[in-house]
């Protein structure tokens, strides 16, 4: 069974930037057919897909978030990383990491717990 | 990008009664690249259906998916205790991946 366990600090400051790392378990990041993934909810509000990478380092990004978004992943840690720069109240959200099944087409088919990041001074 | 509408906002049911929940897509989802997606507060999102009508893994069947092109349905026949949640649909057929905001299912 697939697990993925979200970590990084829960406050950040205004204009800082906001790092994540998402630790995979029973199974490996370098498994083929698979993009690694990074999705947050704002406090009330519905899903946003922030982006995601293959295990050869090639990643996407939502156009919203392009600019200030990097996805990294560490294949010989069997975790990838996301980093937020330039961050203001609006990044405050829930922060999951997630599995794509590209490969079978079957969507995002494993979450972690999330995260609660909450950007003030 | 896509836009996904989901209807209603909230549906107030009792434990065994049918849900019938809607999405529905500002422009036709391609190959039917359709999820739903379980999802209590604290807890881990779970992939329910993919592919429009497709089961995931472990999911009872009780859940049913149907529909194509732009309009989606979600069925859970008969509601059990743990089914009260919010349901999410996402389409994964064109970039950026979206998600609806939600259709909230609660105890009447």
């Amino acid at each position: 069974q697939v697990q993925l366990q979200e970590s990084g600090p829960g406050l950040v400051k205004p204009s800082q930037t906001l790092s994540l790392t998402c630790t995979v378990s029973g199974g490996s990041i370098s498994s083929g057919g698979y993009y690694w993934s990074w999705i947050r909810q704002h406090p009330g509000k519905g899903l946003e897909w922030i982006g995601y990478i293959y295990n050869s380092g090639s990643s996407y990004y939502n156009p919203s978030l392009k600019s200030r978004v990097t996805i990294s992943v560490d294949t010989s840690k069997n975790q990838f990383s996301l980093k937020l720069t330039s961050v203001t109240a609006a990044d405050t959200a829930v922060y999951y990491c997630a599995r794509f099944d590209y490969g079978g087409k079957r969507g995002f088919d494993y979450w972690g717990q999330g995260t609660l990041v909450t950007v003030s001074s | 990008e896509i836009v996904l509408t989901q209807s209603p906002g909230t549906l107030s049911l009792s434990p065994g009664e049918r849900a019938t929940l809607s999405c529905r897509a500002s422009q036709s989802v391609s190959s039917s690249y359709l999820a739903w997606y379980h999802h209590k507060p604290g807890q881990a999102p779970r992939l329910l259906i993919y592919g429009a009508s497709s089961r995931a893994t472990g999911i009872p069947d009780r859940f049913s998916g149907s529909g194509s092109g732009t309009d989606f349905t979600l069925t859970i026949s008969r509601l059990e205790p743990e089914d009260f949640a919010v349901y999410y649909c996402q389409q994964y057929g064109s970039s950026p991946e979206t998600f609806g905001q939600g259709t909230k299912v609660e105890i009447k």
